[in-house]
């Protein structure tokens, strides 16, 4: 079973440019989240999906982050524009609703604003 | 209040040893989850044991055991003995409620670094 796939790994942007990022979840995973990670920190929730429709995003900034999952399948994040402290790796994750609700992480997109 | 406290920012063993990675939660919610996440190097998330709050015996998984004292909010995750690739980030998260699909909240993370 294929994992939860991210796109870019990797991405250098310069303040005030937009960036976007791309998540494709585990096959049959209805629930979907994309989580920002600070250098040193833990991973912190920014949105929820189930399906197509957003289940929690009240710790998205929403002046500058959007994100959508039109088709409840894939989904993308963008920053427009990125400020210096997004600064982060942007993890997406799936879950299923059973297995005790596990979420699977994908690999994560580094980013990094000059 | 922080919903996770990992108060050991870092951590020592050598190999074959075991290790106590220390976890504390803070939840008026009768019904919670308790998980234990590997990153390595490499950035991804790994899964490594799940604990219930109404799970009866403590939770096992090959080499990870996850010591829950309930009275104490604590869910220390014990890592017999070690291997060099064990050498990672390792993180505490809680999932509050009965619903599977609710968010985690994660701890600051201890990392784990594993000598020969």
């Amino acid at each position: 079973e294929a994992g939860v796939a991210q796109s870019p790994r990797y991405k250098i942007i310069e303040k005030r440019q937009s960036v976007a990022f791309w998540c494709n979840p585990i096959s049959g995973h209805a629930t979907l989240y994309w989580y920002q990670q600070i250098l040193g920190q833990g991973p912190k929730l920014l949105i929820q999906f189930q399906n197509n429709g957003v289940v929690d995003d009240s710790q998205l900034p929403k002046d500058r982050f959007s994100a959508e999952r039109l088709k409840g399948v894939d989904s993308t994040l963008k920053i427009q524009p990125a400020k210096l402290e997004d600064s982060a790796v942007y993890l997406c994750a799936s879950t299923q609703g059973q297995d005790w609700g596990t979420q699977y992480f994908g690999p994560g997109t580094r980013l990094t604003v000059l | 209040a922080q919903k996770i406290t990992q108060t050991q920012p870092g951590m020592f063993v050598q190999e074959k040893e075991a290790v106590t990675l220390d976890c504390t939660y803070d939840t008026s919610d009768p019904s919670y989850g308790l998980f234990w996440y590997k990153q390595p190097s490499s950035g991804e998330m790994i899964f490594l044991i799940y604990q219930g709050s109404y799970d009866q015996q403590n939770a096992t998984e090959g080499r990870y055991s996850l010591n829950f004292q309930k009275a104490r909010k604590s869910a220390n995750l014990v890592i017999s003995a070690s291997q060099l690739g064990d050498s990672a980030m390792y993180f505490c998260a809680m999932r509050e409620g009965s619903q599977a699909g609710t968010a985690l909240i994660f701890g600051k993370g201890t990392t784990l670094s594993v000598s020969s």
